[in-house]
């Protein structure tokens, strides 16, 4: 059964930069796993982020971006803001089923 | 602009079946670039992946191994629409049921959300 593995918290400061990442049980993320980038605010419906690994859609904030870093796709945040806390979540396509990952809790305090 | 609107029973009893429905306007079911997904969120399973309809030249259907067994995810293309149903529930089952269009490896667009309950 393929896992994908988050880091399960992370804590920032305002005005800050984190990265989280996204790990295979199967190897290296490369762009072929179309890897997206969810995230979810407390009691809100799920909304993507990030396509393909770096691609914004037109209501993401500048501030977000996400990569192919060492094996792992990668979301960053510059410039972090109090309403970017929330659930972060993965999403990875496996050739026919996609697998979330388990989500990275980013608190900024 | 892609919208999903959600639709069905919220309480379902231990060993019938689920049954949920998901409107689209803005694109249509039969889309050659479009998947039509269903994701499920519980705190016990985190965000899950369940299964998706298609349609290439034919219809095409994908589920996850861990509900393949009793999962059927369908096109109605008179109604633009498209629907979960999914076997002999549990309360393990009991989630809140999201449908979401994917295009060119995109997750653009979720519907409401429904909470489903498996409860005698």
């Amino acid at each position: 059964q393929t896992v994908v593995t988050q880091e399960p918290s992370l804590t920032v400061s305002p005005g800050g930069t984190v990265t989280l990442t996204c790990a295979s049980s199967t190897g290296a993320v490369t762009s072929g796993y179309y890897p997206n980038w969810i995230q979810q605010k407390p009691g809100q419906a799920p909304r993507a982020l990030i396509s393909n690994a770096s691609n914004k859609h037109s209501w993401t904030p500048a501030r977000f971006s996400g990569s192919l870093l060492g094996g792992k796709a990668a979301l960053t945040l510059s410039g972090v803001q109090p309403e970017d806390e929330a659930d972060y979540y993965c999403l990875v396509y496996y050739g026919g089923a996609w697998v979330f990952g388990g989500g990275t809790k980013l608190t900024v305090l | 602009q892609v919208q999903l609107q959600q639709s069905g029973p919220g309480l379902v009893k231990p060993s019938q079946t689920l049954s949920l429905t998901c409107a689209i306007s803005g694109d249509s079911v039969s889309s050659n670039s479009a998947t039509w997904n269903w994701i499920r969120q519980s705190p016990s399973r985190g965000l899950e992946w369940l299964g998706r309809t298609h349609y290439r030249s034919k219809w095409y259907n994908d589920y996850a191994e861990s509900v393949k067994s009793r999962i059927i995810v369908k096109p109605d293309t008179s109604k633009n629409q498209f629907s979960l149903h999914l076997d002999s529930v549990t309360p393990e089952d009991t989630a809140m049921y999201y449908c979401a269009r994917e295009s060119t490896g995109a997750y653009s667009d979720w519907g409401q959300g429904a909470l489903v309950t498996v409860s005698s």
